[in-house]
């Protein structure tokens, strides 16, 4: 039973361009979302997070939007460069849910040059 | 200030064997939570460990098991491999909601 839910394996963007992330969640426990990024062979680094009580949060090229009745949040890169190429995990937690970290599968992003 | 430490960082085991993972936290994080990463799989929770007793716990069978002492080093111990046990294993510390990811252990079971 999946509750955080990347449903795009993989996704190609120009270098420059915006590269737009999604991850769709089931459980209306969840209260505050998280994104990682990884590079192979190294653990995830955290990038960016928000809250249940806002629907936007922004630092730098990257901006989470959180749409709290679709239970959807999707990370935006603007401009997207060739260091963003990594694979994405988007990440749940509530207090109510004992604070676990729940990832979905991850969506490998490349950008091309 | 010094990350999350894992060791070993690659481990090769047979099949039946045991094996012991450690993780040494950022300095002043009391929660350790362990990760499975497999191909398709995201990561998978294994547990969390806070102030040495176990808080939360995913599902994975009796053979995963963890603890965590008082200075909040974790280690993590898998008993009688599987082929399916190969996998990145992750550790992270927390102090706030956000975790810190250490670079893993890569175990590969033959």
């Amino acid at each position: 039973d999946q509750q955080v839910k990347q449903n795009s394996p993989s996704l190609s963007v120009q270098e420059g361009r915006i590269s737009i992330l999604n991850c769709d969640y089931t459980n209306s426990m969840f209260d505050y979302f998280l994104w990682y990024k990884k590079y192979p062979a190294e653990g995830p680094t955290f990038l960016i997070s928000i809250s249940s009580i806002k629907d936007k949060n922004e630092d730098g090229r990257f901006t989470v939007f959180l749409n709290k009745s679709a239970k959807h949040l999707s990370l935006h890169i603007v401009p997207s460069q060739p260091g963003d190429s990594a694979v994405y995990f988007c990440a749940a937690s509530g207090w109510e849910y004992g604070n676990k970290l729940v990832f979905g599968a991850g969506t490998i992003l490349r950008v091309k040059s | 200030k010094a990350g999350v430490t894992q060791t070993p960082r690659y481990l090769i085991k047979t099949r039946g064997q045991q094996v012991t993972l450690s993780c040494s936290p950022i300095s002043g994080h009391r929660s350790v939570s362990w990760y499975q990463q497999t191909p398709g799989q995201g990561l998978q929770f294994l547990f969390e460990y806070f102030s040495e007793t176990q808080r939360n716990k995913g599902n994975f069978p009796g053979r995963f098991s963890g603890r965590q002492f008082s200075n909040s080093r974790s280690e993590m111990n898998v008993s009688t491999l599987e082929l399916g046990d190969s996998a990145l294993y992750l550790c992270a510390s927390r102090l706030g909601l956000e975790a810190f990811f250490g670079q893993g252990t890569r175990l590969t079971v033959v």
